[in-house]
């Protein structure tokens, strides 16, 4: 069975700094994986995927992420926070194999931004 | 833009009483979905729905949970008989993609069960 841990629940970097954000994951084949926000009284939205092709994937508001399949992992990264970052951030899997795209959800990070 | 829209944003209901929700998917999409997130919890998956059935769902839709898509348009949730741990925010979401693409997820409809 697949399943994601983000470690972390919570994590804190002041205005300007590198936000990094770790996702690892567990599945039998390389799975398709994602990362979404939700901001306060919000859904989810996508930031970026990964699905094949190059494992550097950018996404929007200046986030990227790397799929290493030797570490298993999917970490999200913006080079400089900004306030408007602030949010929860969720990495999620679905099986490759599996027409039908249910994704399976990390706990959630939550992102707070200081001035 | 186009956007999946859930209603109600908030019901309260007493245990044991039948509750609908209601989303309306992007209208070319042909895959759609239920989520819940127990609050402080992560977001689980509850159902999914291609080509007027169910194509899975997870341990959490028992019989008291079903789904169904109307007229073509609404696609609901029903829990027949609420429990308090039924208190959640619930996602309905759409693609038009499959397992590749995005989902896009409406703002969600909080149930609290009293």
């Amino acid at each position: 069975a697949q399943s994601v841990t983000q470690l972390g629940s919570h994590v804190s970097v002041s205005e300007g700094a590198l936000v990094l954000l770790r996702c690892n994951y567990s599945s039998s084949v390389p799975p398709y994986l994602f990362w979404y926000v939700q901001y306060p009284n919000q859904g989810l939205q996508l930031l970026l995927k990964y699905t094949t092709g190059a494992t550097l994937v950018k996404g929007i508001n200046g986030f990227e992420a790397e799929f290493k399949k030797s570490e298993t992992s999917f970490h999200l990264t913006k080079p400089s926070a900004h306030m408007s970052d602030a949010a929860e951030y969720f990495c999620a899997v679905s099986d490759r194999r599996n027409q039908g795209g249910k994704l399976i959800f990390g706990q959630g990070t939550e992102l707070s931004v200081k001035p | 833009e186009p956007e999946v829209t859930q209603t109600p944003s908030h019901q309260v209901t007493q245990m044991g009483q039948e509750v609908i929700l209601r989303c309306v998917p992007i209208s070319n999409h042909l895959y759609f979905y239920w989520y819940r997130q127990i609050l402080g919890q992560k977001v689980e998956f509850l159902v999914s729905f291609y080509n007027n059935e169910i194509s899975e769902k997870s341990e959490i839709f028992d019989d008291q949970f079903s789904v169904e898509r109307p007229d073509g348009s609404n696609f609901t949730l029903k829990i027949r008989s609420t429990k308090l741990e039924d208190s959640a925010m619930y996602f309905c979401a759409s693609t038009g993609q499959g397992v590749t693409g995005e989902l896009f997820f409406g703002e969600g409809s909080r149930l609290t069960v009293l």
